[in-house]
């Protein structure tokens, strides 16, 4: 399984962009790269995910690097209720057919 | 709406006792998985079922966990003998493809 190392936690302030990074240095050329995201009590939360190319979705974008070494995720306007641990997953429900999570990145949103 | 359901919401139970949480997944998902989670960690793998059948089991930290989904939709996690140990949030989640959808969790404290 590729390791990724993402920051414990990271901070931002309401309706101000956030940038969320994954470092993902053994990922294999065919994994795709998947980001959940569990808020407060509630159970994780599929964002988006790609191969190659960056991606957009109504939730967020997915930056990834031409080396494909790492990724960003960006949440365009922070709300509150982005306030989360996000998951940066290579090959998530593909070749082992399970989701691996990590310790994640934890947001929070300062008002 | 019709998202995976998990019942109980919580559970408490007697050191020594036996618990069954119960998996309700989206109509269809033919995959569908089981996690737990301890606070401050990321959900931990325990099982995976393709259809009927147990695909992956070895996330099932010892014999006393065992898992069915015997019609390929509901499926059941039943814990024997518990231990204090396993309090922690249990989370099922469904998958048809790329994407999972997880339930609320159940949340189960050994006393």
């Amino acid at each position: 399984d590729a390791k990724t190392t993402q920051p414990n936690s990271m901070e931002s302030n309401e309706e101000e962009p956030v940038h969320l990074p994954c470092n993902h240095s053994t990922i294999s050329g065919t994994d795709y790269i998947h980001w959940y995201r569990q808020l407060p009590s509630q159970g994780p939360e599929y964002v988006i995910h790609g191969l190659t190319s960056n991606v957009n979705n109504r939730m967020a974008s997915l930056a990834i690097a031409e080396d494909r070494k790492s990724s960003t995720l960006i949440l365009h306007r922070a709300t509150l209720r982005d306030a989360a641990v996000y998951y940066c997953i290579p090959d998530a429900l593909n070749r082992d057919d399970k989701i691996i999570f990590g310790k994640g990145t934890r947001l929070h949103i300062l008002p | 709406g019709a998202g995976v359901s998990q019942t109980p919401s919580n559970k408490v139970t007697e050191k020594g006792k036996y618990v069954e949480l119960r998996c309700d997944p989206i109509s269809g998902h033919t995959a569908l998985y089981w996690y737990r989670q301890s606070l401050g960690q990321g959900p931990e793998f325990l099982i995976y079922f393709q259809g009927t059948g147990a695909a992956d089991d070895s996330g099932l930290p010892n014999d006393r966990f065992f898992a069915v989904r015997p019609e390929g939709s509901v499926s059941t996690l039943k814990i024997q003998r518990t231990e204090r140990g396993d309090s922690a949030v249990y989370l099922c989640a469904s998958s048809l493809g790329t994407e999972a959808f997880f339930g609320q969790g159940t949340r189960l404290t050994v006393v």
